[in-house]
């Protein structure tokens, strides 16, 4: 079955850029997706990337997707203090599959 | 910007009871979903809801569980006869469509406590 994969921890200082890594495992993965958890909240849709792209921008945030590797990492430029929160990973597979799989999120921390 | 609404955010049950979770999806979505997260693990696919009935369902969502959108704005998950295993955040999502250019949008969801 598909399977995706994060890191559980990463800590990073306030300005530093933050790279949050992901790795899958089903090859017909439509669809990519960051969400984002604050403590007490439910998740919030960061960004998403097709299959077919192997980068988006949006403002501070960029999703590089390595198609051949199945690995996505989120990166944040000039990491604030309100970037604390869980990042979440999830994979959309083929049309008519309607899931998300997800992965274990990654709790980002920022030191001051 | 719209968002999900669930309610309670978080609800207490005795063991062997039944449960209702309530959800009010963004108004124009037709696609709604469940997932779960037990502490300390993954989020959890349960099923997927379209034109008035289940379109994809996960072995999770057995006959203890069931789904019904009784208006025209509310979506519920009932759980039959919870166990302690049941104890979980449940999320709620909906989409536009099933595509996946139209992400699944998520409630702040319910923690559910089995005692």
């Amino acid at each position: 079955g598909e399977d995706v994969e994060q890191s559980l921890f990463l800590s990073v200082r306030e300005g530093d850029s933050s790279v949050i890594n992901c790795t899958y495992t089903d090859s017909s993965s439509t669809y990519l997706y960051w969400y984002k958890q604050e403590p007490g909240a439910g998740l919030q849709l960061l960004t998403y990337i097709f299959s077919n792209m192997d980068m988006k921008q949006d403002q501070r945030l960029t999703v590089l997707l390595n198609k051949k590797d199945k690995h996505l990492s989120l990166r944040i430029a000039d990491t604030q203090t309100g970037d604390s929160a869980i990042y979440f990973c999830a994979e959309k597979g083929n049309f008519g599959n309607e899931k998300l799989t997800f992965g274990t999120g990654t709790r980002l921390t920022i030191i001051p | 910007e719209p968002e999900v609404t669930q309610t309670p955010s978080h609800q207490v049950t005795q063991m062997g009871q039944e449960v209702i979770l309530r959800c009010v999806p963004i108004s124009n979505h037709l696609y709604f979903y469940w997932y779960r997260q037990i502490l300390g693990q993954k989020v959890e696919f349960l099923v997927s809801f379209y034109n008035n009935e289940i379109s994809e369902k996960s072995e999770i969502f057995d006959d203890q569980f069931s789904v019904e959108r009784p208006d025209g704005s509310n979506f519920t998950l009932k759980i039959r006869s919870t166990k302690l295993e049941d104890s979980a955040m449940y999320f709620c999502a909906s989409s536009e469509n099933q595509g996946g250019n139209q992400p699944q949008h998520f409630g702040d969801g319910t923690r559910l406590s089995i005692l």
